[in-house]
């Protein structure tokens, strides 16, 4: 069965310093993974995915994602982080022929000044 | 972004009253997808669509019913309200089926059952 574990409910870091946010996944087969951003009282918007081709994966605004098979792990990062990326992050594994989506609890990421 | 409409934004209504809640889309995707979002549950998959009047269950469907009659417009019904059903609800599309594909999202609808 597939399932993916976001490792950290909150993160908090300064801005301008490093975000990371982590994801560990199980999947019985070749996974799709991607990274949702949800900002307060909006839909979701797509950040990035991992559909089995590099395993560097770079997204919009910055963000890019590793994806590493011995460690079943899609964790998202950025090198300075910017008061707008303040929001809410999601895990999420496509599960399925149909490709349904499983989601992470989801990740608070807060910016300080 | 895609373009995904969701009606009503807002909504206040009591228990034991039925409720539908439309996505309506201009992508004309085949298939679209109705999630509710829940603090601490990240988005669980209620219903979903492959094509007008071909629908199936996700992991929380009981309580909800779903209606395609067109491409453009998914339905998702609460025939009878309880106060578990207050939660946030989005629409989704996509244009393929397949692990590989993402799907799009609406702004949501904030459903409260008193």
């Amino acid at each position: 069965a597939q399932s993916v574990t976001q490792l950290d409910s909150h993160v908090s870091v300064s801005e301008g310093t490093p975000v990371l946010l982590r994801c560990n996944y199980s999947s019985s087969y070749s996974p799709s993974l991607f990274w949702y951003v949800q900002h307060p009282n909006k839909g979701l918007q797509l950040l990035l995915k991992y559909t089995s081709a590099a395993t560097l994966v770079k997204g919009i605004n910055g963000f890019e994602a590793e994806f590493k098979k011995s460690e079943t792990s899609f964790h998202l990062t950025k090198p300075s982080a910017h008061m707008s990326d303040a929001a809410e992050y999601f895990c999420v594994v496509s599960h399925g022929v149909q490709g349904n989506l499983i989601f992470g609890k989801g990740t608070k990421l807060s910016v300080k000044p | 972004d895609a373009g995904i409409t969701q009606s009503p934004r807002h909504k206040v209504t009591e228990t034991g009253t039925p409720v539908t809640l439309r996505c309506h889309q201009t992508e004309n995707h085949r298939y679209m997808y109705w999630y509710r979002q829940d603090p601490g549950h990240g988005l669980r998959l209620i219903h979903y669509s492959y094509g007008v009047k071909d629908t199936d269950k996700g992991e929380v469907s009981d309580g909800y019913s779903v209606s395609r009659s067109k491409t453009e417009d998914f339905l998702l019904t609460l025939e009878s309200a309880t106060s578990s059903q207050t939660s946030v609800y989005f629409c989704a599309i996509s244009e393929v089926e397949g692990r590989r594909i993402e799907q799009y999202f609406g702004p949501g609808t904030r459903l409260t059952v008193t």
